[in-house]
């Protein structure tokens, strides 16, 4: 099984830098997803790491330690818009297949004026 | 890129009936989809694996015989909530991954099923 912790909210100011972390414990590991979700909406990917380092994208940066069974999303010069929710999401295999995805309980991320 | 689409986006139904949600991969074959169930400020709960041309897998506690799934195809999943209670309200989401692509995990837009 997998356990995924990631804080349940955050407060930024427009223009400010965020981390958002994400801690998990899980054997078999095949790959960590963030996703960005708007209320009422299905999620969209922002980053995928499966090697140990920094992911850089635009604005959005994601890192991983797989040692340290950790990583985090990293969200410069925020915008109003990029209040959402920001889930974690730990890819696993079994059987030599990789499975489904498990999702952490989100991040509620909320940008100030 | 793949794209998922989910249909219908919002239903109300009545309790004790049933409702049919559809997701479709419009570009890919799909030999594998999931379905997701969300409450409100909570995150992706897997509910099961469809899997084409046989059973789905159902993750624990959730009711084989409540959420029907078919995969009849390799572009088309259903997931049919069965007797509907106003406990069943949320919002769903089927994804689906295209081949070995560890960027195939796409997502449908979601069902919001009201049971009133």
């Amino acid at each position: 099984g997998q356990n995924i912790d990631q804080p349940t909210e955050m407060t930024a100011t427009e223009g400010a830098i965020v981390q958002i972390n994400c801690t998990y414990q899980t054997s078999g590991f095949n790959g960590l997803f963030w996703y960005q979700q708007h209320a009422g909406e299905a999620p969209t990917f922002l980053s995928y790491n499966v090697l140990d380092g920094l992911e850089e994208k635009g604005r959005f940066s994601s890192f991983l330690s797989r040692s340290k069974g950790y990583s985090y999303l990293l969200l410069k010069e925020l915008q109003m818009k990029d209040s959402a929710s920001y889930l974690c999401a730990v890819s696993e295999i079994s059987s030599g297949s990789a499975r489904q995805l498990t999702f952490g309980s989100g991040t509620q991320l909320t940008v100030l004026p | 890129g793949a794209v998922v689409s989910q249909h219908p986006s919002r239903v109300i139904c009545k309790s004790g009936t049933s409702v049919k949600i559809e997701c479709r991969s419009l570009d890919f074959q799909a030999t594998t989809m999931f379905w997701y169930r969300q409450f409100p400020k909570k995150s992706l709960m897997l509910m099961a694996t469809s899997n084409e041309g046989s059973k789905a897998t159902y993750e624990q506690g959730v009711e084989k015989d409540k959420f029907l799934i078919n995969h009849a195809s390799l572009t088309l999943s259903t997931l049919t909530v069965t007797s509907a209670h106003p406990e069943d309200s949320s919002f769903y989401i089927c994804s689906a991954r295209e081949g070995t692509s560890y960027y195939g995990y796409t997502f449908g837009s979601g069902t919001r099923l009201t049971v009133v």
